[in-house]
């Protein structure tokens, strides 16, 4: 089962607007990260918020993180077109050896 | 050259036959990982490394085996190819230790396998 659920599934913004994309999971955990996939590519990190941090940023990219509603949002600022991808969050879960399980991911498309 | 190199990138395959993905990294990373990405399903841990004598399954492992030949390499097989294992294969690395940052990940491009 997956740790991680993105909300929306997909988005669609105009170039200048902002975006919001937010995951939810079930477990405890020791830290959340953000990832991004151009179409059919490896996925880049993009940003890690650890379990004692609230707010992370990172040039347009702004991470919240709630522990006491396991959720976390990504906040991306004056969108590009460059930004379309599909985005995921990936959470390092309490008592799961320290490995990642990712969510189905947002996708967002930017419109120029 | 990229960090994490995955071969081959795209291979079309029939039921029933063998087949190894190949991943080798520069990175220096002890830890190593295979996932599978199927649309709408995310990435799916298939089996991770911790270090040349460590082989773990993941969460989707059956129908498949690894080999970690050294620090820098680890492939994954499929014995007898189905048609349920079309899909996007990743590799990636990741540092390890206690530190903050231990476990993002480094991916490589991708494999795509297509099993008629």
């Amino acid at each position: 089962s997956q740790q991680g659920e993105e909300d929306p599934q997909a988005l669609s913004i105009q170039e200048g607007e902002n975006a919001t994309m937010n995951c939810s999971y079930k477990t405890s955990i020791n830290n959340l990260q953000w990832y991004r996939q151009n179409s059919g590519r490896g996925l880049v990190h993009l940003i890690l918020i650890r379990s004692n941090e609230r707010e992370k940023h990172s040039g347009r990219l702004r991470v919240t993180l709630d522990t006491s509603k396991k959720s976390s949002s990504l906040l991306i600022t004056a969108s590009r077109a460059a930004d379309t991808a599909s985005y995921f969050c990936a959470t390092d879960a309490f008592g799961y050896g320290n490995k990642l399980v990712f969510g189905a991911g947002t996708i967002l498309r930017v419109k120029s | 050259d990229a960090d994490v190199t995955q071969t081959p990138r795209n291979r079309i395959t029939k039921t029933g036959k063998r087949i190894m993905l190949e991943c080798s990294q520069t990175k220096g990373h002890d830890r190593m990982y295979w996932y599978r990405q199927d649309p709408g399903l995310g990435l799916r841990l298939i089996y991770y490394s911790f270090d040349v004598k460590d082989i773990n399954k993941g969460e989707i492992s059956d129908g498949y085996s690894v080999s970690r030949q050294a620090q820098a390499k680890f492939s994954l097989s499929l014995e007898s190819a189905i048609p349920n294992q079309t899909a996007l294969y990743f590799c990636a690395t990741s540092r390890g230790g206690g530190l903050a940052g231990a476990n993002v990940l480094t991916f490589g491009a991708g494999s795509r396998l297509t099993v008629l």
